[in-house]
Formats: C-alpha cells, structure tokens, sequence
C-alpha cells in the first residue's frame, strides 16, 4: 500500500523559532506534495505544494524542501507565530490515479509566546 | 460566495441505521473525494469521483455507498454494515483540467447515540 510517513507526531516551539516537519514517501509514481494546514474542527487548507522537478519551494514563512532521490520532503515554518498552532499534514499524489491523496498522520504544532 | 458546503456539522446515528452526508460545491469542480479522518490519524480516502455517474473505491470504501446524479454534489451514506462509524468526515473537490490541489469542506462530525 502507497505510504507517507509523517514526523514529528506533536512539536513545540518558542515564538520565533523555526518549526520543521518531514515526511518520506515510498512511490516514486508520485508527482505532486501539498501540505495542509488544520485548525480544531474545521477543513485542511492548502498552505504550498511542490512538484518533483524542483527542490525548493518558498512562499511567505513557509518553505518545502523535496529531495527526490531519498524520497523525502519537509516543511519549514521561519519566524513561527502562535497563530501557526494546528495540525499540519503532508500529502503525495499522482495524476494518472485521479489525484488521490495519500495523507501522513499529521503534526500537531504549538507554538509557546 | 464560491465554495465547498457539508452538512449537518454534527450528525448522530443510531444502531443500525443509515444516515447520508451532504455535500455540495459551486466551483465547477469535476473531481470530488470523501475522506475519513480520525484522532492521531491522517485522512484516509473512502471514494472519489471524477465525473457525473462514476465513482470508484478509495482505501476504506467498505460499509459506505456513494453517488453523483450531479456535478455539483457527493453524498455519502454511511450505512449500517460500518460499525465504527464515529468519525471526522471530509469533502474536497478538485478542477482536474487546471491540475489544482484539492480543496475541502468544513466537515461533518459523525457521532453513535
């Protein structure tokens, strides 16, 4: 069965710190990672997506960074706020299977003011 | 106002019974997902639908049913054969011909009286 792994399970960082969260993934057919963004009760948002032909995907504090060959991927939270506390989740998909999300078990991260 | 709508938020199900999640979409999305999602668990995928009067089985399609009579929506019926039907339930739906990332609902919380 197609796999993410997802690490850490919780973590807790100071105001300002930098938060990081990797995720490893088993099928190499996969071509898109999204991580999602989860606040209690509500819907995963899309916070940034990357696709295997690049290495490094910035947007605002948030980073990706994708290492095809050792299958892995991360995301990387600069100047982490206390409104950053929620659960973050990465996922892998592949066009040709209907974009069917593969989802990791999820991050819960707190971060302390 | 675009968007993704379930409901009820909250939904409880007696022994035995059937009960069926709403959910609806304004975007003109052609792709929509159900997904399940439990504590300490990432989401796992119960059946998509990339076009009107087709569907296909996610990972835990057993004990579920589905149908798309129209595109803009994908209920789910969670029937009697699911025994452990408390759950997180998510809806996200997908425009395929812009290869976006999906975009999901606010969920509904199914509970067993």
């Amino acid at each position: 069965q197609q796999q993410v792994k997802q690490s850490p399970q919780s973590l807790i960082v100071q105001k300002g710190g930098i938060s990081i969260i990797n995720c490893a993934y088993e099928n190499t057919a996969f071509d898109y990672f999204p991580w999602y963004q989860q606040f209690p009760g509500k819907g995963p948002a899309l916070l940034i997506a990357i696709r295997p032909d690049v290495s490094e995907k910035k947007e605002g504090r948030f980073t990706i960074s994708f290492n095809k060959s050792a299958k892995q991927f991360s995301l990387h939270i600069m100047d982490s706020q206390p409104g950053d506390s929620a659960t973050y989740f990465c996922a892998a998909s592949k066009e040709t299977s209907g974009s069917r999300l593969t989802f990791g078990e999820g991050t819960q991260l707190t971060v302390n003011p | 106002d675009g968007g993704i709508t379930q409901s009820p938020k909250y939904l409880f199900r007696k022994e035995g019974q059937n009960v069926t999640l709403s959910c609806e979409q304004n975007l003109n999305h052609d792709a929509m997902y159900w997904y399940r999602q439990d504590p300490g668990q990432g989401l796992r995928l119960i059946y998509y639908s990339q076009i009107v009067n087709d569907f296909q089985k996610g990972d835990i399609a057993e004990g579920y049913s589905v149908s798309r009579e129209k595109k803009e929506s994908f209920p789910l019926t969670v029937t009697s054969a699911q025994k452990n039907p408390t759950a997180f339930y998510l809806c996200a739906s997908r425009d395929i011909a812009s290869k976006e990332t999906q975009y999901f609902g606010p969920g509904t919380r199914l509970l067993v009286l």
